[in-house]
């Protein structure tokens, strides 16, 4: 299916497990972001990347881990997960004039 | 973080009425987007306005990027059942290398009674 998908939809884990969330792009965008949507915070920018194999920290990075090894996915790991990281994420890909696109989005729940 | 002012926080209208909120900042922006989230869903763009002055209709959409490019606006006109979710601003700055990287605004819930 042409646009972006990310999985899974819903992820329930423990406490110091490492969790990846996938992101796939079918439009061939250079640069990709991730985000969280919290209650009160809105959205959060914790990575983004500008090409493959070019990554750089947002507002939020620590405790999230990501790579870009091929243009059209990025995924995102967290390396211990802790309770604070309990949100939804969202995967965002950029047109050619600035709007960004997003993914429907994975709900994390760690306990 | 550089935050956009976005306002009303919420609103609870009746159908048929006419919806504006706006979003305002003290930074210059390039670009302003507004994106529209369903319960359950990513942000889907509904604007997007790349010129100072610039105004936009999508439908009974219409947005406009400020002259000042401090500030946008976002008008719904006779509102209908399916127009409740949250809507966002978002502004690209303008200058320097922001990477494509957009500053959000809060979002403005909005409810519509039948």
């Amino acid at each position: 299916d042409a646009g972006i998908t990310q999985s899974p939809r819903y992820k329930i884990t423990e406490t110091g497990r490492q969790v990846t969330l996938m992101c796939h792009q079918t439009w061939s965008h250079s640069y990709m972001f991730w985000y969280r949507q919290d209650l009160g915070h809105g959205l959060r920018l914790i990575y983004y990347s500008a090409a493959a194999d070019i990554t750089d920290k947002g507002e939020v990075p620590d405790g999230y881990v990501v790579s870009r090894s091929k243009t059209e996915n990025f995924p995102l790991t967290l390396e211990s997960a802790t309770r604070s990281q309990t949100s939804v994420y969202f995967c965002a890909s950029r047109g050619g004039v600035g709007e960004q696109f997003f993914g429907p989005g994975t709900r994390l729940t760690v306990l | 973080g550089q935050q956009l002012n976005q306002s009303p926080q919420s609103m609870f209208i009746q159908e048929g009425e006419d919806v504006s909120m706006n979003c305002t900042s003290s930074s210059i922006f390039n670009t302003w987007l507004w994106y529209k989230q369903d319960p359950g869903e990513g942000p889907v763009l509904l604007i997007a306005l790349y010129k100072a002055g610039e105004l936009t209709s999508n439908g009974r959409l219409t947005a406009q990027f400020g002259i000042t490019r401090k500030d946008s606006f976002l008008n719904i006109s006779a509102s209908i059942p399916s127009d409740v979710g949250i809507y966002f601003c978002a502004g690209q700055l303008a200058g320097g290398t922001s990477y494509g990287k957009l500053t959000f605004g809060q979002g403005t819930i909005l409810t519509v009674h039948p």
